[in-house]
């Protein structure tokens, strides 16, 4: 079962931040923090993982929570391109698998 | 990033007929592929986890002689659906992970349309 929790969806203006929020109270010490997001019929491209510190690259950032229950994803300016489905997973450090729960569904307006 | 390719992006087939899918790490050798189904709206469900020269996986529900996976060599994986019915249609993808380096980061394929008339 999915490990973590989201909004269905959320929604942005063009050129403002987001930030989208992921529960995931039951993650252990080992798990890493994954986000990635699916355009419409395509594969689920890579966005940004972490730890237990902040993350930052050319995509987004990551903000991790101290006791690291949650997590947030920020995009710091939103554009069309940026309309998708994004999904918060903790990977399973023994299997490696990723579990996709039902993520968060984003609209940008122009 | 690493870039995995899936053949064919999208496929039409009759009903009790066998389709094979493949996917492929161009740039890098992929100790790990996974196969994922994703019905319309919904989310990406695991389907089975194949190492290579190993026989693969499969998660809880999924019928191993009717989705046969191989992962023959370190850049290809193949997914065969078997007598295919209309419910097996969906989007098919894979993903692909490497050992190499500290942390092993998984790539995903393009996905492929299943349509089964």
């Amino acid at each position: 079962d999915a490990k973590t929790t989201q909004p269905n969806s959320m929604e942005s203006n063009e050129e403002e931040p987001v930030h989208l929020p992921c529960n995931h109270s039951t993650i252990s010490g080992t798990d890493y923090i994954h986000w990635y997001r699916q355009l419409p019929s395509q594969g689920p491209e890579y966005v940004i993982h972490g730890l237990t510190s902040n993350v930052n690259n050319r995509m987004a950032s990551l903000a991790i929570a101290e006791d690291r229950k949650s997590s947030t994803l920020i995009l710091h300016r939103a554009t069309l391109r940026d309309a998708a489905v994004y999904y918060c997973i903790l990977r399973d450090e023994d299997t490696d698998k990723l579990i996709f729960g039902t993520g968060t569904r984003l609209q940008v307006f122009p | 990033g690493a870039v995995v390719s899936q053949h064919p992006s999208r496929v039409i087939c009759k009903s009790g007929t066998s389709v094979k899918i493949e996917c492929r790490s161009l740039d890098f050798q992929a100790t790990t592929m996974f196969w994922y189904r994703q019905f319309p709206k919904q989310s990406l469900m695991l389907m089975a986890t194949s190492n290579e020269g190993s026989k693969a996986t499969y998660e809880q529900g999924v019928e191993k002689d009717k989705f046969l996976i191989n992962h023959a060599s370190l850049t290809l994986s193949t997914l065969t659906v078997t007598s295919a019915h209309p419910e097996d249609s969906s989007f098919y993808i894979c993903s692909a992970s490497s050992l190499a380096g500290i942390y092993n980061e998984q790539f995903f394929g393009p996905g492929t349309r299943l349509t089964v008339l």
